[in-house]
């Protein structure tokens, strides 16, 4: 079945790099998401990654999926205050549809 | 601007009323994902319509209703409604199937008192 878990909090300093981690249960996921959402606004996407890559590197934010373990993260280089915000995976699998973790709050301190 | 339009944006009513929640896609996209948020459920898929016929199916109450119109603007049904149905629902659209994301609208935020 269907399943995604992600920590439920973060907190960084200004400055540095953000982790964020995802675990998901589908091996016949095909493509993973990450999703922004800030208070008060929908979600916005931040990335994708198909799940033949290992890397996949935008500006400052870094994807990496280990297959094996069913383990995707988002990296985040010199976390800037707006970059506070609810960060979602999401996992497609079969039937096309998104399944979402429950997110996690990501603050950064000045 | 995500290009993908809900109203309304808040909406309070009362336990045992029916509500209307709408959604206009992104120009161009023939899909459209409904889902509800809410704090102890997360963001849990409801239904899928593209191109006027529906989809796919989540964990979509027998009260809930949706349907997409000739325009593609769509349509969420809520009837009967009781407390734990207080939630954020989202709107959200793609081009097709919908493999490189969905484009999500603001929300709708329902409180049923």
């Amino acid at each position: 079945g269907e399943d995604v878990e992600q920590s439920l909090f973060l907190s960084v300093r200004e400055g540095d790099s953000s982790v964020i981690n995802c675990t998901y249960t589908d091996s016949s996921s095909t493509y993973l998401y990450w999703y922004k959402q800030e208070p008060g606004a929908g979600l916005q996407l931040l990335t994708y990654i198909f799940s033949n890559m290992d890397m996949k590197q935008d500006q400052r934010l870094t994807v990496l999926l280990n297959k094996k373990d069913k383990h995707l993260s988002l990296r985040i280089a010199d976390t800037q205050t707006g970059d506070s915000a609810i960060y979602f995976c999401a996992e497609r699998a079969a039937g096309n549809k998104l399944t979402f973790g429950g997110g996690t709050r990501v603050l950064v301190k000045p | 601007d995500s290009g993908v339009t809900q109203t309304p944006k808040h909406l309070i009513t009362a336990t045992g009323q029916r509500v209307t929640l709408r959604c206009s896609p992104r120009s161009g996209d023939l899909s459209v994902y409904w889902y509800q948020q809410s704090l102890d459920q997360g963001l849990q898929f409801l239904i899928q319509y593209y191109n006027g016929e529906e989809r796919a199916k989540g964990n979509i109450l027998e009260r809930f209703s949706a349907q997409q119109f000739p325009d593609l603007h769509s349509e969420l049904n809520l009837s009967s409604l009781e407390l734990g149905d207080s939630a954020l629902y989202f709107c959200a659209s793609s081009a097709d199937r919908g493999l490189y994301g969905y484009t999500f609208g603001s929300g709708t935020r329902l409180t049923v008192v």
